[in-house]
């Protein structure tokens, strides 16, 4: 298995325009979460899905960002607009059931919004 | 609600000389408690458990449940243990992970 896969691996975008993260889990794996990565607040959990259904998505930082799991093998995560203060490392990771600490991380994509 | 604590951001250390990242925890219950790390241009990945009690790369982590910390060890640093390393929490019957704000672990030559 290639691992979790993620794309792009950098977005660079202006203000206002839509951005679209998109994630492939390890297949069989039932739950997928979405991070976000930046120097002041280390790692946060923006939304998680366990067999596709969104679980918890009080880490969302505002209405600009919705996430999405059509299917089992992929995942999209979307702001719009963006802003500047988007820019951010942003994580997928899965995982097994029942193994709540052990998550495989995609490599990231990093994106930056002028 | 959970909390997971580093206090340092940024860590240095000469080779061979010992190193400790700090981790503390604020939570009522049992936790599971984790390290992950992520060396230059790799992913994010488990390093150990406190529950496997194991080293893993000479690194050890013991869970002090009076001082609610899990503080990384290591007796001999190396250059390439140079990564950021984050302290992860697993509250009871939770789903996810609540990791701390990482710290940069450099080993200086």
């Amino acid at each position: 298995d290639a691992g979790v896969i993620q794309s792009p691996r950098h977005e660079v975008t202006e203000m206002g325009q839509e951005v679209t993260l998109r994630c492939k889990p390890i297949s069989g794996h039932d739950y997928l979460f979405w991070y976000r990565q930046t120097m002041m607040r280390g790692l946060e959990l923006l939304i998680y899905f366990n067999n596709n259904v969104p679980i918890d998505d009080s880490g969302m930082p505002e209405d600009r960002f919705s996430a999405k799991m059509p299917n089992a093998s992929f995942s999209t995560l979307k702001i719009q607009p963006s802003e500047p203060r988007d820019s951010a490392v942003y994580f997928c990771a899965s995982r097994m059931g029942g193994r709540t600490g052990e998550l495989f991380f995609g490599e990231g994509s990093r994106l930056t919004v002028l | 609600a959970q909390r997971v604590t580093q206090p340092e951001k940024l860590l240095s250390v000469f080779k061979g000389a010992p190193v400790e990242l700090k981790c503390n925890y604020s939570y009522s219950g049992s936790p599971e408690l984790f390290w992950y790390v992520q060396y230059s241009r790799q992913r994010l990945q488990l390093l150990l458990r406190h529950i496997s009690r194991e080293s893993i790369k000479g690194f050890t982590a013991d869970l002090n449940k009076g001082e609610t910390s899990f503080h990384l060890k290591k007796p001999f640093a190396q250059e390439e243990d140079s990564a950021m390393y984050y302290c992860a929490l697993a509250a009871s019957s939770a789903r996810q992970l609540t990791f701390g704000s990482g710290t940069q672990l450099t080993v200086l030559p």
